[in-house]
């Protein structure tokens, strides 16, 4: 399973509050991804991190930030969450061979 | 822009084959192909290179048309442990900045 967590792994959260969503990886992989999945829309990458505090947007980063102190962890944070937000969030790494496994996601409500 | 990932949904019976393709109006670096079931994050099934190579998992293949950026997944003698949506997954380089498709739904009935 690539040794990734999430945490929290469900989280129902108000409109206007600060998010701050965890992905933590235990084999010191370079590369790691945030995606959003919702109905219709498969999966789309949010942020991603080539290294420790080297990250770059995705197709879908507005209203989200990133932060990667740590090889280890990537977090995710939704500075004022929305309604549109409320989603399924899965982390991911890129593997030797480049192929990406992902963490078990977490569920966002915000209501 | 998403790769077009075609038919949305199959059924299956146990043995049937299915094909499920993926087209992109880019040039791709790779295609990836994920397996996901419901509740559950997606696995990995296989990637493939641009150079038009084919690759298996099981019964599970994969091809790449480079020239007409589309790939297509085949899954021969289906198993119900098929079942699940699938996804393609492309990317123009190597970053790993993948665009999925919006998948196809599996269903494999005894």
């Amino acid at each position: 399973d690539a040794g990734i967590t999430q945490s929290p792994r469900h989280k129902v959260t108000e409109t206007g509050t600060p998010v701050t969503l965890r992905c933590h990886q235990t084999e010191n992989h370079r590369y790691m991804y945030w995606y959003r999945q919702d109905p219709g829309h498969g999966l789309r990458l949010i942020h991603y991190s080539y290294g420790v505090k080297d990250t770059d947007k995705g197709e879908v980063s507005d209203g989200y930030s990133v932060s990667r102190s740590k090889t280890e962890d990537f977090l995710l944070t939704l500075e004022s969450a929305t309604s549109s937000q409320t989603s399924v969030y899965f982390c991911a790494i890129k593997g030797q061979t480049y192929e990406q496994y992902f963490g078990p996601g977490t569920r966002l409500t915000v209501t | 822009q998403q790769p077009v990932q075609s038919p949305q949904a199959v059924i299956l019976r146990e043995g049937e084959d299915a094909v499920i393709n993926c087209s992109s109006s880019k040039a791709l670096y790779s295609v990836h192909w994920y397996r996901q079931k419901h509740g559950e994050a997606p696995v990995f099934l296989m990637i493939l290179l641009k150079g038009g190579e084919q690759k298996g998992h099981e019964k599970i293949s994969a091809s790449f048309n480079e020239k007409k950026q589309q790939s297509s997944l085949y899954l021969t003698a289906s198993q119900l442990s098929y079942s699940g949506t699938y996804f393609c997954g492309t990317e123009p380089d190597s970053w790993g900045k993948l665009q999925f498709g919006a998948g196809t739904q599996v269903v494999v009935t005894p």
